[in-house]
């Protein structure tokens, strides 16, 4: 069973334009993260977000975390043509054990 | 992550056929995993080692099987291979030390099983 659910599954944005995408999950957690991954290649950590935190920022990056609504949002901001990959969340809710959602592709075109 | 080594990074075999997939790692992390990835269904852990004697099922471990060699390697067994066991695997590593540290990913192994 999944515990991380992305929405969307897709989404198709043009370079400059904002990307947002969601996770909601059922069940208590310690931390959630968030991964990209460029196709052919294996996952690429990009940010983590304890359970008492509530948002944090890496570069173009900011992820949410509600917890009262069991859900996370990442935001890329100014996207680029690079930012094309899926990206998932995955919640450790079992110190160490992630979860993974089924990802949202994302394509960012020039 | 060319830290984590997958070998081979394809494979196409026949069912029934006993196949080995190898991961090793030069971040001298405690922690080892493996995953399959299917599509539309994100990845899923098969098995999980959080040091070179403990070894542990993960959420879909029937027809696998890992060994533990050494700190650096850890490698997945499919001891009889059967179609829907077609899927891209992947190995992952993580240091426990400090809590809360995110994992590393090799660049995964195709397996076709016809």
């Amino acid at each position: 069973s999944q515990q991380g659910e992305e929405d969307p599954q897709a989404l198709s944005i043009q370079e400059g334009e904002n990307a947002t995408m969601n996770c909601s999950y059922k069940t208590s957690i310690n931390n959630l993260q968030w991964y990209r991954q460029n196709s052919g290649r294996g996952l690429v950590h990009l940010i983590l977000i304890r359970s008492n935190e509530r948002e944090k920022h890496s570069g173009r990056l900011r992820v949410t975390l509600d917890t009262s609504k069991k859900s996370s949002s990442l935001l890329i901001t100014a996207s680029r043509a690079a930012d094309t990959a899926s990206y998932f969340c995955a919640t450790d809710n079992s110190w160490g054990k992630l979860q993974f959602g089924a990802g949202t592709q994302v394509v960012v075109t020039p | 992550d060319a830290d984590v080594t997958q070998t081979p990074r394809n494979r196409i075999t026949k069912t029934g056929k006993r196949i080995m997939l190898e991961c090793s790692q030069t971040k001298g992390h405690d922690r080892m995993y493996w995953y399959r990835q299917d599509p539309g269904l994100g990845l899923r852990l098969i098995y999980y080692s959080f040091d070179v004697k403990d070894i542990n099922k993960g959420e879909i471990s029937d027809g696998y099987s890992v060994s533990r060699q050494a700190q650096a390697k850890f490698s997945l067994s499919l001891e009889s291979a059967i179609p829907n066991q077609t899927a891209l695997y992947f190995c992952a590593t993580s240091d426990p030390r400090g809590g809360n540290q995110p994992q590393h990913f090799g660049d995964g192994t195709r397996l076709s099983i016809l």
